[in-house]
């Protein structure tokens, strides 16, 4: 089974100008995430589908940031314009779905991710 | 507002003894818990998990530990290989009533495993 493909892998922009990460999820999965991880910081989550739609963009920065999953499959994450402080690991991961019994978890799958450096 | 905490960034131990990892946290709705290990220029891989209503989850050579009391977990290896050398993220998830459920990650630990 192949697994969260993302691209580019590596990205070097100067400030204000924009940028697009793309991703391929597990096949089958209706959910997908979009994480940022600093360096030296945890992933923190900037915004989830499911299928098509968002079910949370409350940690996404929406004066620069967006993100779509037109067709419930792959999905692409748009920074417009970039800051220095962007500088980061872009992670996509997707899970099965939404994973809504209490107590219990609905496993992510990670991509390798896409490095963005913002000169 | 760091709710997960990894106070350790860093952890080296002699093959074959014990690795512990440790992590805190402060929101009492996290109820479920998990390790990730990342490898560099690879994704996050999930290595093991414990629900809230649990104190201890084994498998294999890792044990997860939970106090609640606490707020404390901690992740042990025993016994630790070379190729146990990582970033090991520590995660809790919250219920969140629009899209189930939502990861906060701590900082991470690099462990090294010394042949």
């Amino acid at each position: 089974e192949a697994g969260v493909a993302q691209s580019p892998r590596y990205k070097i922009i100067e400030k204000r100008q924009s940028v697009a990460f793309w991703c391929n999820p597990i096949s089958g999965h209706a959910t997908l995430y979009w994480y940022q991880q600093i360096l030296g910081q945890g992933p923190k989550l900037l915004i989830q589908f499911q299928n098509n739609g968002v079910v949370d963009d409350s940690q996404l920065p929406k004066d620069r940031f967006s993100a779509e999953r037109l067709k419930g499959v792959d999905s692409t994450l748009k920074i417009q314009p970039a800051k220095l402080e962007d500088s980061a690991v872009y992670l996509c991961a997707s899970s099965l779905s939404l994973g809504l019994a209490p107590f219990a978890y609905n496993e992510q799958f990670f991509g390798p991710g896409t490095r963005l450096t913002v000169l | 507002d760091q709710q997960v905490k990894q106070n350790s960034p860093s952890l080296s131990v002699q093959e074959g003894r014990i690795s512990i990892l440790n992590c805190d946290y402060t929101n009492s709705m996290f109820d479920y818990f998990l390790w990730y290990k990342k490898y560099p220029a690879e994704g996050p891989t999930f290595l093991i998990s414990i629900s809230s209503i649990k104190d201890k989850n084994e498998d294999g050579r890792f044990t997860v530990f939970l106090n609640k009391s606490a707020k404390h977990l901690s992740l042990h290896i025993v016994p630790s290989q070379p190729g146990d050398s990582a970033v090991y993220f520590c995660a809790a998830s919250m219920r969140v009533e629009t899209s189930g459920s939502r990861l906060t990650f701590g900082e991470g630990t690099q462990l090294t495993v010394n042949p």
